[in-house]
């Protein structure tokens, strides 16, 4: 079956240390996004890259970086320049070509992270 | 970019209809309107989306204003499991820096 994973699932990090949050997917999409989610609130835009070896800033970018080194994967790495990393992170891909039977957004379920 | 606004909680009884409005004036002709829902601690899933006409699908409806400023996600008959935060988003395939709003937060009373 066709979707995207992310992992792990929940992760505690130290202050002062780097993690890399993992998304792939198998259906082909060009457009991969990640976003952050605090407790009671919407989601914020991290970072997104349309197509392969190229990525832009969102609305929260310091303190994250990304790679697009295959279409299939979008890493995402919290360094310890982040402030408040401890959140809910989500990434999330669509299909850019096409009619608009292609345009749904298609979810991971999400990495919860904890700095302690 | 375009922005949708949505208020930020409703209410409705079970087995009621809903209608969850989201303006989005600044759109452009070849932003298309999505609504996605998400739950607790879980990722968003896909509702419905539309360009210009009414869409219906299994899950709900979409009505689209004429100048295409407002959209309404319709619920046909609310169950408790329909209790969720509802977003409204605009998906432009010459841009797609897609950003989400608050949303609603939707509350079924049993």
């Amino acid at each position: 079956d066709g979707g995207i994973t992310q992992s792990p699932k929940y992760l505690f990090r130290k202050e002062g240390q780097n993690v890399t949050l993992s998304c792939e997917q198998n259906l082909n999409h060009d457009a991969m996004y990640w976003y952050r989610q605090d407790p009671g609130q919407g989601l914020r835009l991290i970072y997104y890259s349309q197509i392969v070896n190229d990525f832009q800033k969102g609305d929260i970018a310091e303190g994250y970086s990304v790679s697009r080194e295959k279409k299939e994967s979008f890493p995402l790495t919290v360094t310890s320049a982040q402030k408040n990393p401890t959140a809910f992170y989500l990434c999330a891909s669509v299909l850019t070509a096409g009619g608009p039977s292609t345009g749904e957004l298609f979810f991971g379920e999400g990495s919860r992270l904890t700095v302690l | 970019d375009a922005k949708t606004t949505q208020p930020n909680s409703m209410e409705s009884n079970e087995e009621e209809p809903v209608h969850l409005p989201c303006n989005h004036s600044t759109i452009s002709g070849t932003d298309y309107i999505h609504w996605y829902r998400q739950l607790p601690s879980q990722g968003p899933e896909y509702v419905i989306h539309g360009l210009t006409s009414n869409v219906n699908n299994r899950m709900a409806s979409l009505a689209i204003a004429e100048d295409r400023k407002s959209s309404t996600l319709i619920l046909h008959r609310a169950t408790l499991r329909d209790a969720a935060v509802y977003y409204c988003i605009l998906l432009n395939f010459g841009n797609e820096k897609l950003t989400f709003g608050t949303g609603t937060r939707l509350t079924i009373i049993p």
